[in-house]
């Protein structure tokens, strides 16, 4: 059964360095996100993304985040310089059309950030 | 703005039914999800229905969508020790441009006790 998966599946960074966290969404799949989790908190919206272009963000996406899909599989989150706030589970996820109800996310990405 | 609330805990015994509820508020929502997070796991999608049906069946879990009151329940038959997770609910609102951001609850922890 196709998946997203994501990597790297634990990292652990210094305050202030930068994080490039990755995504292979579900091939045919059309639409990408990013949510985070924070321990023991909602899972929360970051970005929507469409048709090599950010569709919506939340006011979680500043400046720090970017996204990007450098090739036809990868779709990756990167952030800028790490704050200790950053560290949460971040979970990668992909629907296939405007149409379809089905949201798919991957195992996440858990950030440490000391 | 939007808002998903759950009950934060359940416990049953096993093969007893759970029902887990869930109330929104945006009432143009398109789509409501359940998923269920296991500990250091990722976000498996168990269901999801369309707001204009009011019942989904699928194996052990059924759905039921009470659209005038903003009400959302799964209810999980013969309830099994693998059932021991977190279940989180989440809609889709329209009002956003994409309409595809969810919105999700905080979880509720199902507890079952052989």
């Amino acid at each position: 059964e196709p998946e997203v998966t994501q990597t790297p599946s634990h990292q652990v960074t210094q305050m202030g360095q930068e994080v490039i966290l990755r995504c292979v969404p579900i091939s045919n799949h059309l639409y990408f996100y990013w949510y985070r989790q924070i321990l023991g908190q909602k899972v929360e919206f970051l970005v929507s993304f469409y048709n090599n272009e950010i569709s919506e963000k939340s006011e979680i996406f500043d400046d720090q985040f970017s996204v990007e899909r450098p090739d036809g599989s990868n779709f990756t989150l990167k952030i800028r310089s790490t704050k200790l706030e950053d560290s949460a589970m971040y979970f990668c996820a992909s629907r296939r059309d405007s149409f379809s109800g089905e949201l798919f996310f991957g195992e996440g990405s858990r950030l440490t950030v000391l | 703005g939007e808002d998903v609330e759950q009950s934060l805990f359940l416990s049953v015994r096993e093969g007893d039914s759970s029902v887990i509820n869930c109330t929104y508020t945006d009432s143009s929502s398109t789509y409501l999800y359940w998923y269920k997070q296991e500990p250091g796991a990722g976000l498996q999608l168990l269901t999801y229905i369309f707001s204009n049906m009011d019942m989904k069946q699928d194996q052990r879990l059924t759905v039921l969508l009470n659209k005038k009151d903003k009400h959302l329940s799964l209810r999980i038959a013969d309830t099994q020790t693998g059932d021991s997770a977190i279940y989180f609910c989440a809609e889709s609102p329209t009002a956003n441009q994409a309409g595809t951001a969810l919105i999700f609850g905080k979880g509720t922890t199902l507890s079952v006790s052989s």
